[in-house]
């Protein structure tokens, strides 16, 4: 069974970068029938799609966040990982990393449990 | 960029009635549709993709339909452990806009 978790610091200073990494088991982010990407919450809010990535190293991001978001993956350590920069209280939030399927449309078929990332 | 609006944003239902939540794209999306479920404190559950197709596991009395600009949930007997939030996630151009929710709350 497929199983994400999100790792790294609670608590962020405004302005430094926030870094995340997703360990992945029970499937290989090298399979080629699947991409991976991040959302995250804020307290009390919606969820925001972050950006993707697929096995090759190709990514796409939402628009308002690509200037400051970077996606990288470990084929080695099948892990995934994901920086904001310059950071502000408004990125406070959970951050969850997830599995895209591409099989009947696009959707996000498993998640981690998420991480609470405090910018303070 | 499409946009994803739901309704309504809370809907107050008793244990055993049914639901029904709507979203709506701002252009045709075709079928490509997911919702899913969120509990406090839980990561999002899917629990239909492509408009209409039950995610694994999860239970009948979840069903999509849809297709273009309007898409439904339909719950047809709310379970205690079906008061949550759902969500709708539509796939554009690169690009994966969520609805911004509604909360099934008890009446």
């Amino acid at each position: 069974q497929l199983q994400l978790q999100e790792s790294g610091p609670k608590l962020v200073k405004p302005s430094e970068t926030l870094s995340l990494t997703c360990s992945v088991s029970g499937g290989s982010i090298s399979s080629n029938s699947y991409y991976w990407g991040w959302v995250r919450q804020p307290p009390g809010k919606g969820l925001e799609w972050i950006g993707s990535l697929y096995y090759t190293g190709s990514t796409f991001h939402k628009p308002s966040l690509r200037s400051r978001v970077t996606l990288s993956l470990d084929k080695s350590k099948n892990q995934f990982s994901l920086t904001l920069s310059s950071v502000t209280a408004a990125d406070t939030a959970v951050y969850h990393c997830a599995r895209l399927n591409w099989g009947s449309g696009w959707y996000f078929d498993s998640w981690g449990q998420g991480s609470l990332v405090t910018v303070s | 960029e499409i946009v994803m609006t739901q309704s309504p944003a809370t809907l107050s239902v008793s244990p055993g009635e049914g639901a029904t939540l709507s979203c709506r794209a701002s252009q045709s999306v075709g079928r490509n549709l997911a919702w899913y479920q969120q509990r406090p404190g839980q990561a999002p559950r899917l629990l239909i993709y492509g408009a209409s197709i039950r995610a694994t596991g999860v239970p009948p009395r979840f069903s999509g339909s849809g297709s273009g600009t309007e898409f439904t949930l339909t719950i047809s007997s709310l379970q205690p452990e079906d008061f949550a939030v759902y969500y709708c996630l539509h796939y554009d151009a690169w690009l994966f806009p969520f609805g911004p929710g509604t909360k099934v709350d008890v009446k």
